[in-house]
């Protein structure tokens, strides 16, 4: 886990609410990325950035928004309008650099509950 | 499509027994695989990656995965399991546009005592 910090470790949603996770790295790597764990899932792809300003949607992106102003962070917003976000989310980085062909650097993990 | 198909939920063996989990891969072109283990709510760990070259890939903690082309497999082993071996272990491919990892399912891991 060492390089990228999540924050809060735990979090509690009501129904309705905007809620913001938190996804820093000091690796200096240029692209983030967003899943979604549900057991017996997998790691599903929300959203990823491969440099500042810049973004694409993954396998799941509705209900779900990001930005990225800075290259150490790349928040995540689950919304109103994510019908079922109670799930361990995980945020993860990658140098660009061709010859570590994307392996990943993965975070400690947020788990959002749904009250 | 590209895919990765981890065809068990859970691998049971025995401390000191050899282990296998399973991965098969769907991808065109040149596969590009790894493999991460998850301990319970943590993030994910790097155990190795296939590239090119030896099928044989050694990695972390004496882990290490044979890649065959002709099966579309990359499947990890170790030799003699561990009961801290015990974790869910996750098999990845990179797609196809170069940018995102594709993962598996996931595989349980239990190593007895």
């Amino acid at each position: 886990d060492g390089g990228i910090t999540q924050s809060p470790k735990y979090l509690f949603r009501k129904e309705g609410q905007n809620v913001t996770l938190s996804c820093e790295q000091n690796l200096n790597h240029d692209a983030m990325y967003w899943y979604r764990q549900d057991p017996g899932q997998g790691l599903r792809l929300i959203y990823y950035s491969q440099i500042v300003n810049d973004f694409q949607k993954g396998d799941i992106a509705e209900g779900y928004s990001v930005s990225r102003e800075k290259k150490e962070s790349f928040p995540l917003t689950v919304t109103s309008a994510q019908k079922n976000p109670t799930a361990f989310y995980l945020c993860a980085s990658s140098t660009r650099l061709t010859s570590s062909y994307n392996e990943q650097f993965f975070g400690p993990g947020t788990r959002l509950t749904v009250l | 499509a590209q895919s990765v198909a981890q065809p068990e939920d859970q691998v049971n063996v025995a401390e000191g027994n050899p282990l296998t989990v399973k991965c098969t891969y769907s991808v065109s072109g040149n596969p590009y695989l790894f493999w991460y283990v998850q301990y319970p709510n943590r993030g994910l760990q790097f155990l190795l990656k296939y590239i090119t070259g030896d099928n044989l890939v050694k990695g972390s903690y004496g882990f290490e995965a044979e890649f065959n082309k002709s099966q579309t497999s990359f499947h990890l082993k170790k030799p003699s399991a561990l009961v801290s071996d015990s974790a869910l272990y996750f098999c990845a491919v990179l797609d196809q546009a170069g940018t995102a990892l594709i993962f598996g399912k996931g595989t349980t891991l239990s190593v007895s005592s």
